[in-house]
């Protein structure tokens, strides 16, 4: 059974920083691209960006380039995302996801169960 | 940025009822990808490639489209079925998604 178990969010002041991680089991992870996605409260879902099995590639939504960081440890099956610079504007619910590829685009075929960030003074 | 714009914002059904959800690209995309979130919950692929349902997906459902245009259509209500459907594009970055329609029981 495919399972992503994402950590480490909570509460963090604007302008901090903090790191989610997002471990993975029921699969071979070193095979897959992965990625994250947010949803702000009561909100849809925005991609934050994704990447490849063996971190060659790593690609991010251009508002979150400069803000976030992707990065995976395949020995460890986990996947990584820093965010600097925190502000209200990131409050969200953190997914993690396997991402699907039929060489026409992307899809997200398994999501973990996800992790709240809180940016609050 | 491709733009999904769904339709209808929010429904109610009865069950037995069919029911059709749309989802519209701003550009043409190659494949339109659905999920299900029920409420407090994480969302779920429920239909890929347009028309191809998910692991455990109840065969009432359906995808369909093409181009700018697809649709998600549950031939037969099911108390089950009450959630915020999402339409996702992957054919061209940034990967996006549809605002969602809410379906609820009626």
């Amino acid at each position: 059974e495919v399972k992503l178990v994402e950590s480490g969010g909570g509460l963090v002041q604007p302008g901090r920083s903090l790191k989610l991680s997002c471990a993975a089991s029921g699969f071979s992870f070193n095979d897959y691209w992965m990625g994250w996605v947010r949803q702000a409260p009561g909100k849809g879902l925005e991609w934050i960006g994704e990447i490849n099995q063996d971190s060659s590639t790593i690609n991010y939504t251009p508002s979150l380039k400069d803000k976030f960081t992707i990065s995976r440890d395949n020995a460890q099956n986990t996947l990584y995302l820093q965010m600097s610079k925190l502000g209200s504007e990131d409050t969200a619910i953190y997914y993690c996801a396997r991402v699907a590829d039929d060489g026409y685009g992307i899809w997200f075929a398994y999501w973990g169960q996800g992790t709240l960030v809180t940016v609050s003074s | 940025e491709i733009v999904l714009t769904q339709s209808p914002t929010t429904m109610a059904a009865s069950p037995g009822e069919k029911v059709t959800l749309t989802c519209r690209a701003s550009s043409s995309v190659s494949y339109m990808h659905w999920y299900q979130q029920r409420s407090g919950t994480s969302p779920k692929l429920w239909i890929y490639e347009t028309s191809k349902l998910a692991s455990g997906v109840p065969n009432r459902f359906s995808g369909s489209g093409s181009g700018t245009s697809y649709s998600l259509t549950i031939n037969s209500m099911e108390t089950e079925d009450a959630a915020t459907y999402y339409c996702q594009q992957g054919s061209s970055y940034p990967p996006t998604f549809g605002a969602g329609t809410k379906l609820e029981l009626k």
